[in-house]
């Protein structure tokens, strides 16, 4: 079957240490996405991919890092420097993220939920 | 800069009570409207996109429309089942990389 699959469900991150979050598509979808969703706020864009080794910020990409080094793989690492990490994070992906493109639907994958200790 | 409010935040309904859920739309050129459904502690699944004022689409209990300014899902006869919250986004046409725009969504409760 095809879709995204995040791992793992839950993570725990300690005071001053940096934790990676998997995401991985078997759609064969050029561009990929991590949102980050806070209770009673809408999904926020953290950093989005539109083709291998290229990537761009977001609107809240400060304390957060992403490589696209596989077409299917889009892992984010959440740094020490962010300092409210808790939170459930969220991957997507579409068909196609170049601009002159109209109207691509975006997939999401099942979550992880980052837990501060 | 693109604005996506969902009313009401949170909707009960009885089994078999008709009701709609509202999204107002601010967005320099649409390019299109997406509906997903979230259930608690899972990624949202895809519902609709509309993509241009005056279309409906349609999906078993529900219904889409669009309008130049929002957007309706109408639920009728919804059974326990349909409880989730219902995301809205938009997509501009000045935008790069599929980016949406989201409301924070409505919480839909269906008791039997």
């Amino acid at each position: 079957d095809g879709g995204i699959t995040q791992s793992p469900k839950y993570l725990f991150r300690k005071e001053g240490q940096n934790v990676t979050l998997s995401c991985e598509q078997n759609l064969n979808h050029d561009a990929m996405y991590w949102y980050r969703q806070d209770p009673g706020q809408g999904l926020r864009l953290i950093y989005y991919s539109q083709i291998v080794n290229d990537f761009q910020k977001g609107d809240i990409a400060e304390g957060y890092s992403v490589s696209r080094e596989k077409k299917e793989s889009f892992p984010l690492t959440v740094t020490s420097a962010q300092k409210n990490p808790t939170a459930f994070y969220l991957c997507a992906s579409s068909i196609r993220g170049r601009f002159e493109v109209a109207q691509e639907t975006q997939y999401f994958g099942p979550g992880t939920r980052l837990l501060v200790l | 800069e693109d604005q996506v409010t969902q009313s009401p935040e949170a909707l009960r309904l009885q089994e078999g009570e008709s009701s709609s859920l509202n999204c107002s739309y601010t967005v320099s050129g649409l390019r299109g409207l997406f509906w997903y459904r979230q259930d608690p502690g899972k990624g949202p699944e895809f519902l609709f996109t509309l993509y241009s004022a005056g279309e409906e689409k349609e999906k078993e209990r529900l219904k889409a429309t669009l309008t130049k300014k929002e957007s309706f899902l109408h639920i009728t006869a919804p059974k326990p089942e349909d409880s989730a919250t219902y995301l809205c986004a938009v997509q501009a046409r000045e935008t790069s990389g599929s980016r949406l725009t989201f409301g924070e969504g409505t919480q839909l409760t269906v008791n039997p």
